[in-house]
């Protein structure tokens, strides 16, 4: 079964910190996508990221970077220097691939992060 | 930019009453999905189409029903509402792209339900 465990509930730094947020998922599929979701306190869940199985590059966007690693089933997402406005509540989120795929989201449980000034 | 449209942010209505959540979208996609959203549960899919008239159960459907008339509108139907389903209820859509359906999906806002 597909699984996504993101294991820090709540994380609290204060601006400027780096901050990594930790995702482990379970898949018996060879092919699959992860995601990463913004959802800030006006609730609509934003789309940062999204990787496929045969691409463990790791990607940065800004100040934004991911460590995809298939050896220990871990997508993590790093955010540097930090600010107020990273504040908000970040999913992971896996996708089965082809062949019969439906687009299905299995999330984690999400990490609520706050920024402090 | 994708659109997801839902009807309401904040609902209340009672036990027992049939509630209706409405959810549009704008650019044609022909994958829509109704989740909840719970404190320590993350997202739940509920049901989802991937076309006109098709739905298919999600993880949690008991309770709930769809309908999918046009591709643009999902509405999610609380048959006779019960104080567990008091939620956050998000709506989502993506692209199908000739059956590789791992497109990122776009959300709505949200719609805040409680039944009380």
């Amino acid at each position: 079964a597909q699984k996504v465990t993101q294991a820090q509930t709540e994380i609290s730094v204060v601006e400027k910190e780096d901050v990594t947020l930790d995702c482990v998922y379970e898949t018996r599929d060879t092919t699959y996508y992860l995601f990463w979701y913004k959802q800030p306190p006006s609730g609509e869940l934003v789309f940062l990221i999204r990787r496929n199985s045969f691409d463990e590059q790791n990607e940065i966007s800004g100040r934004y970077s991911w460590n995809f690693q298939k050896s220990t089933s871990s997508f993590n997402f790093t955010i540097t220097a930090s600010q107020v406005v990273d504040s908000a509540v970040y999913f992971c989120a896996l996708s089965e691939g082809p062949p019969g795929n439906t687009g299905k989201l299995i999330f984690g449980q999400g990490t609520t992060l706050q920024v402090k000034p | 930019d994708v659109k997801v449209t839902q009807s309401s942010r904040y609902l209340v209505k009672r036990t027992g009453e049939k509630v209706f959540l409405e959810c549009v979208q704008d650019m044609d996609h022909e994958n829509m999905f109704w989740y909840r959203q719970d404190p320590g549960l993350g997202l739940r899919l509920i049901y989802f189409s991937y076309d006109v008239k098709m739905k298919e159960k999600g993880d949690i459907p008991e309770g709930y029903s769809v309908s999918r008339e046009k591709k643009e509108r999902f509405s999610l139907i609380l048959e006779s509402a019960s104080t567990n389903q008091t939620s956050m209820y998000l709506c989502a859509s993506s692209d199908d792209r000739g059956g590789y359906s791992n497109q990122p999906q776009h959300f709505g806002d949200g719609t805040r339900l409680s039944i009380l």
